[in-house]
């Protein structure tokens, strides 16, 4: 088992702000790392795979970054659709999801 | 269209066994990777386990080897979690997902909608 650890639990933002998450891994991962969005009452959905590659149909203001134990999720412009919690996943070793970030209002 | 559409959940007596089903169309059942993945309310995301495409390898999150076990039927292109020994804490929405992959990358890349487990007296 790898925890992940995810900062901040909670981001009070703004539509048009510059958001960026963490994900930290407890031992290095490479690039195993994926991003998922959750809305409440829904399925999570894929954003990021493989640290930085964008999932089809994902916006482009999504980007991901990092290798090792230290990624990152950045939102380049938040959008309103884009209230929600966000999950990191490694997959170098079984499967781990980190605790989440709600990006909220 | 891809669909994973989960069923078999409800309520259940602490101790109680549950099978959970998950039917799958749109895409290879018989070449994908399958895992499950649980939300208990208000909580993040559990990692239950995974199968191979073939069934021959399975892995399990430490807290429920030997009560939980997957299965996979590829000619009804169905996936499978029989739950046994259930605790209060094994309540959560239970996700069925796809597991695609570029080279050596994974991903879980569809979801179903989930299904309700509650284990409680």
């Amino acid at each position: 088992d790898i925890p992940m650890t995810q900062s901040p639990s909670s981001l009070p933002a703004s539509v048009g702000d510059r958001v960026t998450l963490t994900c930290r891994a407890s031992q290095s991962i490479s690039t195993y790392l994926n991003w998922y969005q959750q809305k409440p009452g829904r399925a999570p959905k894929l954003l990021i795979y493989a640290a930085s590659s964008l999932q089809s149909g994902v916006p482009s203001r999504f980007s991901g970054s990092g290798s090792g134990t230290q990624f990152t999720l950045t939102i380049s412009s938040l959008q309103p659709e884009d209230f929600a919690t966000y999950y990191c996943q490694q997959v170098f070793s079984a499967r781990s999801f980190g605790q989440g970030t709600k990006v909220e209002i | 269209e891809v669909q994973l559409v989960e069923s078999g959940g409800g309520l259940v007596q602490p101790g109680g066994s549950l099978r959970l089903a998950c039917a799958v169309s749109g895409f290879s059942f018989s070449n994908s990777w399958m895992s499950w993945v649980r939300q208990a309310p208000g909580k993040g995301l559990e990692w239950v386990g995974n199968i191979k495409p073939d069934g021959t390898e399975k892995y399990y999150v430490d807290s429920v080897k030997g009560r939980f076990t997957m299965s996979r039927d590829n000619t009804k292109n169905s996936l499978y979690l029989q739950m046994n020994s259930l605790r209060a804490e094994d309540t959560a929405v239970y996700y069925c997902a796809k597991e695609g992959h570029s080279s050596s990358w994974y991903y879980f890349d569809w979801w179903g909608q989930g299904t309700l487990v509650i284990v409680s007296s």
